[in-house]
């Protein structure tokens, strides 16, 4: 069975521009979540989607959106790019019920020249 | 409101030695309480999650861990260490009842000395 499968692994853009990062979570999987993972900062939550809503979001500025699509892939766009966007983004995705686990990708590396 | 602490930021033992990896975690409501790992540029791969059916819980690769409220704690251990071992490890919380989101300790550097 395949697992949680991000795209592009790799993302370079210069300051200012946009990026648009996927994910497609395992089959059966309803939920998806993204994480920021940027040196010195830890892993941070950003955003959950769950049967095509956003369902919770972390303190991440507007420029941070993003959408599930009807067949529970996601996608991850972040406008205006600064440099301390910087940061490999992680996608999860999980079954429902309490305390679900989730289940990561390999991520996308983001790198903002 | 839930938070994380992992004391020790980079750990050192020798193969074959004990591993322990401390996690302290705050909650307001009973929580669930998970154990990642991560290898050099690869995602998190969940070693073992703690879900109020047993105190002690057993992970993948001989790793287990103990939850224990009075000291609101869940540390990490593994009898004999591996070479294999070697990765950084996160602790998680997260509180269920419709707030999902894992909220991440900063991480455990695991360094095996041969």
């Amino acid at each position: 069975e395949a697992g949680v499968t991000q795209s592009p692994t790799h993302l370079i853009k210069t300051r200012g521009q946009q990026a648009t990062l996927r994910c497609s979570p395992i089959s059966g999987h309803t939920s998806v979540y993204w994480y920021q993972q940027a040196l010195g900062l830890g892993l941070q939550f950003l955003l959950w989607y769950d049967e095509g809503e956003e369902r919770n979001r972390g303190n991440f500025p507007p420029r941070f959106s993003g959408r599930q699509f009807p067949n529970y892939s996601s996608e991850l766009n972040v406008n205006a790019l600064e440099l301390e966007d910087s940061a490999l983004y992680l996608c999860a995705s999980s079954l429902e019920g309490q305390g679900r686990i989730q289940y990561f990708g390999a991520g996308t590396r983001l790198s903002v020249l | 409101a839930q938070s994380v602490t992992q004391l020790g930021s980079h750990v050192s033992v020798s193969e074959g030695a004990l591993v322990l990896l401390r996690c302290n975690y705050s909650s307001s409501v009973p929580p669930y309480l998970f154990w990642y790992v991560q290898y050099p540029n690869q995602g998190l791969q969940l070693l073992l999650k703690y879900t109020s059916a047993a105190t002690l819980v057993k992970g993948i690769n001989g790793f287990e861990a103990e939850f224990k409220k009075s000291e609101t704690s869940f540390h990490l251990t593994k009898p004999s260490a591996h070479m294999s071992d070697a990765a950084e490890y996160f602790c998680a919380v997260t509180l269920g009842f419709g707030n999902e989101k894992l909220t991440f300790g900063t991480g455990t550097r695991l360094t095996i000395i041969p």
